[in-house]
């Protein structure tokens, strides 16, 4: 069936590393991606997004990069810091019709000082 | 600007009981949904809403209802309560098809427990 997955449940990395969380979707027709930020005891919250007609789009150290021929989806966040500890989503967008948004189990990124 | 307002914030139910988890927003957004957390399952789609006076079924909408008679309100009913549903539920809200309308606000959360 379709679905939009995680690769690894959790990442853990150390201060001022960079973080990739990737991020697989199986439907060809998605036209529009986002990421979600969720700290501990909050809802979600945006960080970027993406249209499947760009390939890398820059926020403020952050980096999301779109692969449409293998179906893959990353955000790389660059000099982590403590504050990025949190569970990360992708949702995607199917072409046509109402956007319903369904997401995948989420990443666990732990940073380490 | 409250954005998207969930209360309560925690309940505690009995298995059989009734409540209504409820949702409601300032942004004038058409769409409304309700998700359900659990660990390691990351956020399931219950029911959702096009606008006002129209809901459908997510993912998971089995012992939940819900309405819309205004745009600004989305509650979540459970009709009797079941520990399988002890979960957190967030509602997010949308305001639809066009360019940069499609990012989700949440709510703060609403943390449910059935005993």
């Amino acid at each position: 069936g379709e679905s939009v997955g995680l690769h690894l449940p959790t990442l853990s990395v150390q201060e001022g590393d960079n973080s990739i969380i990737n991020c697989a979707y199986s439907n060809s027709a998605s036209d529009y991606f986002i990421w979600y930020k969720q700290e501990s005891g909050k809802g979600p919250q945006f960080i970027i997004d993406i249209r499947s007609n760009m390939d890398k789009r820059q926020g403020q150290r952050v980096t999301v990069l779109l692969n449409k021929t293998v179906k893959h989806l990353s955000l790389q966040i660059a000099a982590t810091q403590p504050g990025d500890s949190a569970v990360y989503f992708c949702a995607e967008k199917r072409g046509g019709g109402s956007y319903i948004p369904t997401f995948g189990r989420g990443t666990s990124l732990i940073v380490h000082p | 600007n409250a954005g998207v307002t969930q209360t309560p914030k925690f309940q505690v139910l009995k298995t059989g009981q009734s409540m209504t988890l409820q949702c409601a927003q300032d942004m004038n957004h058409e769409y409304m949904s309700w998700y359900r957390q659990d660990p390691g399952m990351g956020l399931r789609l219950i029911h959702y809403s096009v606008g006002a006076g129209i809901t459908d079924q997510g993912e998971v909408p089995n012992g939940y209802n819900v309405s819309r008679s205004t745009t600004e309100d989305f509650p979540l009913r459970l009709l009797s309560a079941a520990p399988s549903q002890t979960s957190v539920y967030f509602c997010a809200t949308w305001k639809g098809q066009a360019s940069g309308a499609n990012v989700l606000t949440f709510g703060a959360g609403s943390r449910l427990t059935v005993l």
